[in-house]
């Protein structure tokens, strides 16, 4: 079954532990991306990957990093979290190439810093 | 830079009736992508319909519709026949290279029994 998983799907931790979100597709896609969605705001891009070793800073960047050392993975790491990264991450991914139309997300996760 | 807005932050209509959902865009780009997302209690993000921007005729998906405006950059969503578990936050958004999408805020859809 062609899907997007994330890991862990919620979390509660404290601010300054650093953490990472895993994010993985099984589709052979070259574009991954992590959004956060906060109420009110709808979903805003956190960064984005072109393929392996390429990425950059989408809408809101700030406080996050990520990396692509391979095509199917996607972490998303909050080295010193802060309360105002509460929100609700999505991974998503699509096969590039003109196919933006194909956007697969991940199931979510809620993360708390408290 | 492109914006998407969706004006209506709530609506309720009764279950069997018609609802339209408003979205309007801006952009310089000459080549995108529209979508609507759905968003059920379960928070995953589901594909409702989707509209090449270079395809005049409107997409259409089971009771899901759009009524796409290239020129007024509007982009509303339809739901004939509404049913209890269409129920969700209902996202619209705008695609464009092989990375960009941006949201709206969404409208919140309540189905009443």
């Amino acid at each position: 079954e062609a899907q997007v998983t994330q890991n862990p799907r919620y979390l509660i931790t404290v601010t300054g532990k650093k953490l990472t979100v895993t994010c993985s597709q099984n589709m052979n896609h070259e574009y991954m991306s992590w959004y956060r969605q906060d109420p009110g705001l709808g979903l805003r891009q956190i960064y984005y990957s072109m393929n392996v070793e390429v990425t950059d800073k989408g809408d809101v960047p700030e406080g996050y990093k990520v990396s692509r050392k391979e095509k199917r993975n996607f972490p998303l790491i909050l080295e010193s979290p802060s309360p105002n990264q509460t929100s609700l991450y999505f991974c998503a991914s699509n096969l590039g190439a003109g196919r933006l139309n194909e956007q697969y997300f991940g199931p979510g996760t809620r993360l708390t810093v408290t | 830079a492109q914006t998407v807005t969706q004006s209506q932050p709530e609506m309720s209509v009764q279950e069997a009736e018609t609802v339209t959902l408003s979205c309007t865009y801006d952009t310089s780009e000459s080549n995108y992508y529209l979508f609507w997302y759905k968003q059920p209690p379960s928070r995953q993000m589901i594909l409702v319909i989707r509209q090449e921007a270079y395809k005049q005729q409107n997409a259409t998906e089971n009771r899901f519709s759009v009524n796409f405006q290239k020129a007024a950059k509007s982009f509303s969503l339809k739901i004939s026949d509404s049913q209890l578990g269409d129920t969700a936050m209902y996202f619209c958004a705008f695609g464009y290279r092989d990375d960009k999408i941006i949201f709206g805020k969404g409208t919140r859809l309540h189905i009443l029994p």
